[in-house]
């Protein structure tokens, strides 16, 4: 079946980088997505890669697949502590490019 | 991009009483979506809210709990029907246009007494 994981929270200081990790079991999966909610807000769009793609670098931004491994990272480079919030890992099929399937969230904060 | 807004924003609700949330897109969208996210928890899709026909239901909702409308392709409801303590949760709204992204509503935080 359809699974994303993903550790629950992370800590980093400020002006670190931060890597978030993400697994998924659906070979099929064509996007991989990751998207933060801030408190109180919606999901906002940060970034999504497509599977044939192995790297994909946005700003401070960085995605990394190993698709072999079923593995998806987010990279956080220099983060602030508007970094501070939920993010979620997602996966679809381009069959059915509408479903996507969300991780359980990574909590990530930032400690001065 | 679409902005998406929602009402009520967060809710607190009697067990057996039903509450319907509405969905409001800025702009004309293809797909609707309504999804639940349980404290703690990810975000599940309930539905796929199809403008003038019934929506399509995925494993584990059904109808008669969640019934949806989308009367055009600006706007869609999700009503929460005899609620239960177990119903609390943030119910968020998406949109999509085409092959674009999904766009995501605010949320509507429901607590169930």
């Amino acid at each position: 079946g359809e699974d994303v994981e993903q550790s629950l929270f992370l800590s980093v200081r400020e002006g670190d980088s931060s890597v978030i990790n993400c697994t998924y079991t659906d070979s099929s999966s064509t996007y991989l997505y990751w998207y933060k909610q801030e408190p109180g807000a919606g999901l906002q769009l940060l970034t999504y890669i497509f599977s044939n793609m192995d790297m994909k670098q946005d700003q401070r931004l960085t995605v990394l697949l190993n698709k072999k491994d079923k593995h998806l990272s987010l990279r956080i480079a220099d983060t602030q502590t508007g970094d501070s919030a939920i993010y979620f890992c997602a996966e679809s099929r381009y069959s059915s490019a509408s479903k996507i399937i969300f991780g359980s969230g990574t909590r990530l904060s930032i400690r001065p | 991009s679409a902005v998406i807004s929602q009402k009520p924003s967060r809710d607190i609700c009697q067990r057996g009483t039903s509450l319907t949330i509405q969905c409001q897109v800025d702009s004309q969208v293809t797909m609707m979506f309504w999804y639940r996210q349980q404290p703690g928890q990810s975000l599940t899709l309930i539905a796929t809210a199809n403008q003038g026909s019934e929506a399509t239901y995925e494993s584990g909702f059904v109808i008669d709990k969640f019934p949806i409308s989308r009367p055009n392709l600006t706007f869609s409801t999700l009503t929460v029907s005899n609620m239960s303590p177990e119903d609390s949760s943030i119910y968020l709204c998406s949109a999509q246009r085409g092959n674009d992204e999904q766009f995501f509503g605010p949320g509507t935080r429901l607590t169930v007494l």
